[in-house]
């Protein structure tokens, strides 16, 4: 089985901050690891993801996530805020084996808020 | 090409009532995945569709749901007697198959409201 937790359900910062957004996770079997965002009355869209390999891993819009196994933490940076960044942001396990296999278990998802 | 599509878009019934919420894939995707999104519970997985495999239920609530997915495309998922705590928005989603490499990609979802 396994979990997700995202601290932090609001996240407020000014524009060009950087924006932190906290994954941690628990997962019985080797997991792959997503960020999704979604923009008010749409569906979720892919930021980025870890599946193997490199455990910095960049994604769209300049956001970048790490992969740390023994902190089991997969947070969410980029290095200045912009306005349109403002949106709910969903962290997501996914076993890469085992009875679990292909779906996606979610946090409870940030709300990050940009303020000029 | 297309995204995943979803209808209604926005549904309000009576307590009671049944509902039917269809998911259009993209074209060529084998796997289909609903999910719910509430406000007490987040985002749940529901149940998904992997090509002609028997559907992992594993994440339907009670059994007044259910879903069905017709020649591997559109699929349905249906309601009956829906209740206050059914209110959510349904989100589908597909991917071209069930492998992890496979991303998930999302329709805007069904906003369901029960009275």
């Amino acid at each position: 089985a396994q979990s997700v937790t995202q601290l932090g359900s609001h996240v407020s910062v000014s524009e060009g901050a950087l924006v932190l957004l906290r994954c941690n996770y628990s997962s019985s079997v080797p997991p792959y690891l997503f960020w999704y965002v979604q923009y008010p009355n749409q569906g979720l869209q892919l930021l980025l993801k870890y599946t193997t390999g490199a455990t910095l891993v960049k994604g769209i819009n300049g956001f970048e996530a790490e992969f740390k196994k023994s902190e089991t933490s997969f947070h969410l940076t980029k290095p200045s805020a912009h306005m349109s960044d403002a949106a709910e942001y969903f962290c997501a396990v996914r076993a890469a084996g085992g009875t679990s296999y292909g779906k996606l278990t979610f946090g409870q998802g940030t709300i990050l808020t940009v303020h000029p | 090409g297309a995204g995943v599509s979803q209808s209604p878009s926005n549904k309000v019934t009576e307590k009671g009532k049944d509902v039917e919420l269809r998911c259009d894939p993209i074209s060529g995707h084998t796997a289909l995945y609903w999910y719910r999104q509430s406000l007490g519970q987040g985002l749940e997985f529901l149940i998904y569709f992997q090509g002609n495999s028997a559907p992992d239920k594993s994440g339907l609530p009670s059994d007044r749901f259910s879903a069905e997915r017709t020649g591997g495309s559109v699929s349905t998922l249906t309601i009956q007697r829906t209740q206050q705590e059914d209110s959510a928005v349904y989100l589908c989603a597909s991917s071209l198959g069930q492998g992890t490499y496979n991303e998930q990609f999302f329709g805007p979802g069904t906003r369901l409201t029960v009275l």
